[in-house]
């Protein structure tokens, strides 16, 4: 079966460290996307990349960093800048991002500060 | 900018219908609609583009009023398992990226 998977399903953190969360899909999507979930909040776009070695900013993308070296994967690292980082991550992948195509999700993984 | 999404939260009792309307202050090219049970992924409902078309999803449909820059979902008759948080994401163009509104919480009980 076709699908996204992420992990961990959840992810501590230390002060002052990086952490990097995995999302892959075999979908055979061109665009993928980074999302942070906080109550109340709705889903908030941290980073997306609709090519292979391409990715853009969404609207909250300091402290994250991002990489997509191949299709399939497209993981998020947490940074030590990221001063609130506790929060449930959604990865989520699409046809051509323009054609209006549905997103599909992963199960998320959830971070908390240790 | 962030769309609207009315009511913040909802209670039902099964068999009973609800709307769930979601509203933006810029013009709209489409609005996509989602749910999302507690702890789980999102899952894709439907999308609709300008045009002021309506869309069925069993007994799950939503239009879009493109001059009202609002789309409402409407749930018919509702199921237990239609509990969840119930998120409407727009897009001004073909190429601005999908904006999520904050969600709707809607708990159907016996």
């Amino acid at each position: 079966d076709g699908g996204i998977t992420q992990s961990p399903k959840y992810l501590f953190r230390k002060e002052g460290q990086n952490v990097t969360l995995s999302c892959e899909q075999n979908l055979n999507h061109d665009a993928m996307y980074w999302y942070r979930q906080d109550p109340g909040q709705g889903l908030r776009l941290i980073y997306y990349s609709q090519i292979v070695n391409d990715f853009q900013k969404g609207d909250i993308a300091e402290g994250y960093s991002v990489s997509r070296e191949k299709k399939e994967s497209f993981p998020l690292t947490v940074t030590s800048a990221q001063k609130n980082p506790t929060a449930f991550y959604l990865c989520a992948s699409s046809l051509l991002d323009r054609a209006n195509q549905p997103q599909h999700f992963g199960d998320g993984t959830r971070l908390s500060i240790l | 900018q962030q769309p609207v999404q009315s009511p913040q939260a909802v209670i039902l009792r099964e068999g009973e219908d609800a709307v769930i309307n979601c509203s933006s202050s810029k013009a709209l090219y489409s609005v996509h609609w989602y749910r999302q049970k507690h702890g789980e992924a999102p899952v894709f409902l439907m999308i609709l583009l300008k045009g002021g078309e309506q869309k069925g999803h069993d007994k799950i449909s939503a239009s879009f009023n493109e001059k009202k820059q609002q789309s409402s979902l409407y749930l018919t008759a509702s199921q237990l398992s239609y509990s969840g948080t119930y998120f409407c994401g727009t897009r001004g163009t073909s190429y601005d990226k999908v904006i999520f509104g904050p969600g709707t919480s809607l708990s159907v009980i016996p």
